[in-house]
C-alpha cells in the first residue's frame, strides 16, 4: 500500500514570492504522482501529474513539480504567488497494482499582501 | 463541457438515518469514485466502479454501499449514520480505471450529521 506525507500543515507566503510545498510518498512499486488543489467550498481541481518520463512537470497556474525516485519526493513549486493562489493543496499517489489515490492531509498556503 | 455534478450540495441527516448522494461524471467518463473528506483531512478513498462494476473498495464499514447506473452515474447509499460520518463527499470521474488516468472531481455533498 502507498501513502502520502505532506511535511507542512500551513504555509504562509508574501504576494510575488516563491512557495514550495513539500510532498514525501512510500510505496513498494511504480507510482503515478499528482497535485491538486482545492478552493473553500469547492472540489478538488488537478494541478498537475507526473506518470513518466521527465522528472520536471509543469501545471496550470505557474506550478511545477519535480518527481525524486531516490528521496521519495514531488515537492511543488511556483516561483511567484498570487493571493488567488491562497486554497488547500493535496498531494497524492496511485500505484500499479493499487486502484485508489491516497492523499496527504493537506498544505494550506495562506497569500498576504 | 459539465464537469462532474453532484447532488445535493448540503444535506443535513440525524444519527439512524440513511442517505443517498448522487453523481454525474463527465460525459464520457466511464468510471466513478468516492471519496470522504473530514474536516481537515485529506480525501479518502471509499469506491470505484468501472463499466457498473465495483473495482474497489476503501477501509469503510459495510454500511456504505454504492453502484453505478447503465448511463455511468452512480449513488452512494450510507445507512444508520453515525456523527463521525459527517464529511464532504467528494465524486470523481476518470476516463478509464486505470491508475494512472487523473480524476476529476465534482464540487461535493457536506453531509452533517446530528
Amino acid at each position: 500500500a502507498q501513502s502520502v506525507t505532506q511535511l507542512d500543515s500551513q504555509v504562509p507566503v508574501f504576494e510575488e514570492a516563491p512557495v514550495e510545498l513539500r510532498c514525501n510518498y512510500s510505496s513498494s512499486v511504480s507510482v503515478y504522482l499528482f497535485w491538486y488543489v482545492q478552493y473553500p467550498n469547492q472540489g478538488l481541481q488537478l494541478l498537475l501529474k507526473y506518470l513518466s518520463g521527465s522528472t520536471l512537470v509543469k501545471g496550470i497556474n505557474g506550478f511545477e513539480a519535480e518527481f525524486n525516485k531516490s528521496q521519495t519526493s514531488f515537492h511543488l513549486r511556483k516561483p511567484s504567488v498570487h493571493i488567488s493562489d491562497t486554497a488547500e493543496y493535496f498531494c497524492a499517489v496511485s500505484s500499479s497494482n493499487d486502484y485508489k489515490l491516497s492523499f496527504g492531509a493537506g498544505t494550506t498556503v495562506t497569500v498576504r499582501a | 463541457d459539465a464537469g462532474v455534478t453532484q447532488s445535493p450540495t448540503h444535506l443535513i441527516k440525524t444519527r439512524g438515518q440513511h442517505v443517498t448522494l448522487r453523481c454525474s461524471p463527465i460525459s464520457g467518463h466511464k468510471s466513478v469514485s468516492w471519496y470522504q473528506q473530514v474536516l481537515g483531512q485529506g480525501p479518502q478513498f471509499i469506491f470505484q466502479y468501472y463499466e457498473k462494476e465495483e473495482r474497489g473498495r476503501g477501509n469503510f464499514p459495510d454500511r456504505f454501499s454504492a453502484r453505478q447506473f447503465p448511463n455511468y452515474s452512480s449513488e452512494l447509499n450510507v445507512n444508520a449514520l453515525l456523527l463521525g460520518d459527517s464529511a464532504l463527499y467528494l465524486c470523481a470521474s476518470s476516463f478509464t480505471d486505470s491508475n494512472n488516468s487523473p480524476l476529476h472531481f465534482g464540487n461535493g455533498t457536506r453531509l452533517t450529521v446530528t
